[in-house]
């Protein structure tokens, strides 16, 4: 199994460019979720997917767009890139969002690395 | 609302030291709680969690953490520190909000081991 993966790894956009992160897992998880780290800030989340099918906002929705094509895959898009949006930025996985709680472990994608400039 | 706070971005201990991590919670329902590992230029690896039963709950790597309710709180210990346990480490706390199991993430105690 791979488990979470993301591509690209690296990324440098101009100001007002626009890109898609991929992320896709193989371990048949219900619910998908994009999150931003950056520094002194912990973790917060951009969208989740609690099912195929379904998108929702989280914490910091703005200036992104997500798209779950199916139920491997969760892609995030950036149509007009700004420089806040300079920032490590993670997809990760879980069984599901209710139910037991063994469901609610989260497995990470390895991340982007995103500079816009 | 649920929240978390973790005490100390920067913790050091030398190489054989007790390692403590602090983490306090707020929740309005009962919590699951986690520890998550960052190893540098990598994604996050569940430590260890708590969702019922056993209050002690053990982890990878020789760690364990406690759940304390009447303090809000789940620590994370390790009594001999290895250099290979340099890492950023995040508590989260898991609850149900608007429909869905929002985690909650602290934002991070990075550890230094000093040999």
């Amino acid at each position: 199994n791979a488990g979470v993966t993301q591509t690209p790894k690296f990324q440098v956009l101009k100001t007002g460019q626009s890109m898609t992160l991929q992320c896709a897992q193989d371990m048949n998880h219900n619910s998908m979720y994009w999150y931003r780290q950056d520094p002194g800030m912990g973790l917060r989340l951009i969208y989740y997917s609690a099912s195929e099918g379904t998108t929702d906002k989280g914490e910091v929705p703005n200036g992104y767009n997500v798209s779950r094509l199916n139920k491997r895959e969760f892609s995030l898009r950036l149509e007009s890139a700004a420089p806040s949006q300079t920032s490590v930025y993670f997809c990760a996985s879980s069984t599901g969002t209710s139910g037991r709680p063994s469901s609610y472990e989260q497995y990470f994608g390895p991340g982007t690395r995103l500079t816009v400039t | 609302a649920q929240s978390v706070t973790q005490l100390g971005s920067h913790v050091s201990v030398s190489e054989g030291a007790l390692v403590l991590l602090r983490c306090n919670y707020s929740s309005s329902v009962p919590p699951y709680l986690f520890w998550y590992v960052q190893y540098p230029n990598q994604g996050l690896q569940l430590l260890l969690k708590y969702t019922t039963g056993a209050t002690l709950v053990k982890g990878i790597n020789g760690f364990e953490a406690e759940f304390k309710k009447s303090e809000t709180s789940f620590h994370l210990t390790k009594p001999s520190a290895h250099m290979s346990d340099a890492a950023e480490y995040f508590c989260a706390v898991s609850g149900k909000s608007g429909g869905y199991q929002k985690v909650t993430f602290g934002t991070g105690t990075k550890l230094q081991v000093i040999p």
